[in-house]
C-alpha cells in the first residue's frame, strides 16, 4: 500500500488568503486525487491531477480557485485561492497506482477558514 | 450517473451485538465497490475491493458481501474500537474516479 502524507495537517486562514497542501507519496503512482469533505459530509473530488500537464477538474470546481501542480509522480499540491468561510473543510489527497485498483488517501488536512 | 446510497446513516449497538450495513449502487458498469473505515478528523482506511457479485471479502469481524444491487458488511461481535463511519464507493469500467456514499456512523457501546 502507499504512504501519504500531507502538509500542513491543519491551518486557521483567513478570509481573502490563499493556502497550498502539499501531497507527498512513498512510491511512484499512476493516479493522483483531491477531495474536499465539509463538516459532516462524504467526500467530493475536486480533481485528478495529471502528471506534467493541466488537472481535470469536476464540475463546480475550478482552477483559478483550486490551482493544482503536479510536477513529478510522487508529490502534488493543491492551493485553495481567495478563501471564505465556505472553503472550511478537510482536504484529502488520494493515490492509485498501475497495479492496483485500490485507491489510497492521505491524513488530511482540516482547514479553518475564519 | 453511478448513485450510491448507504444505510442506516447511524447505528449505535452494544458490544457484541451483530449487524449489517448496507450499500445501494447503481452504476453502468461495475469495475469495483470499496470499502473504507474513517476515524474522526482522520482520512479513510482502506478495507475491502469488491469486484463481481457473489464475491466475499472478511478482516477480522468484518466481512463484506456483493450482489449486482447492493453490497453489505456484516459486523460480527464488534467491539468499541470497531466505532467510526463506515464508507462505501464504486468505480465505473470507463472512469476513473470513485463515487462515494454519504457513509454510516457506527457507535459500538461497551
Amino acid at each position: 500500500s502507499a504512504v501519504i502524507s500531507q502538509k500542513p495537517s491543519r491551518d486557521i486562514c483567513q478570509r481573502g488568503t490563499s493556502l497550498t497542501i502539499q501531497c507527498q507519496v512513498d512510491s511512484q503512482v499512476t493516479m493522483m486525487f483531491w477531495y474536499r469533505q465539509q463538516p459532516g459530509q462524504s467526500l467530493t473530488l475536486i480533481a485528478t491531477a495529471n502528471q506534467g500537464s493541466e488537472a481535470t477538474y469536476e464540475s463546480g470546481f475550478v482552477i483559478d480557485k483550486f490551482p493544482i501542480s503536479r510536477p513529478n509522480l510522487t508529490f502534488s499540491t493543491l492551493t485553495v485561492s481567495n478563501m471564505s468561510p465556505e472553503d472550511s473543510s478537510i482536504y484529502l489527497c488520494s493515490v492509485t497506482s498501475e497495479y492496483t485498483d485500490t485507491q489510497y488517501f492521505g491524513p488530511g488536512t482540516r482547514l479553518t477558514v475564519l | 450517473e453511478d448513485q450510491v446510497t448507504q444505510s442506516p446513516e447511524a447505528l449505535r449497538l452494544q458490544e457484541g451485538e451483530s449487524s449489517s450495513l448496507n450499500c445501494s449502487y447503481t452504476v453502468s458498469g461495475l469495475r469495483g465497490l470499496f470499502w473504507y473505515r474513517q476515524d474522526p478528523g482522520k482520512g479513510p482506511e482502506f478495507l475491502f475491493t469488491l469486484y463481481s457479485a457473489g464475491e466475499e471479502k472478511e478482516k477480522e469481524r468484518l466481512k463484506a458481501t456483493l450482489t449486482k444491487k447492493e453490497s453489505f458488511l456484516h459486523i460480527t461481535a464488534p467491539k468499541p474500537e470497531d466505532s467510526a463511519t463506515y464508507l462505501c464507493a464504486v468505480r465505473n469500467t470507463g472512469f476513473q474516479k470513485l463515487v462515494f456514499g454519504t457513509g454510516t456512523r457506527l457507535l459500538v457501546s461497551p
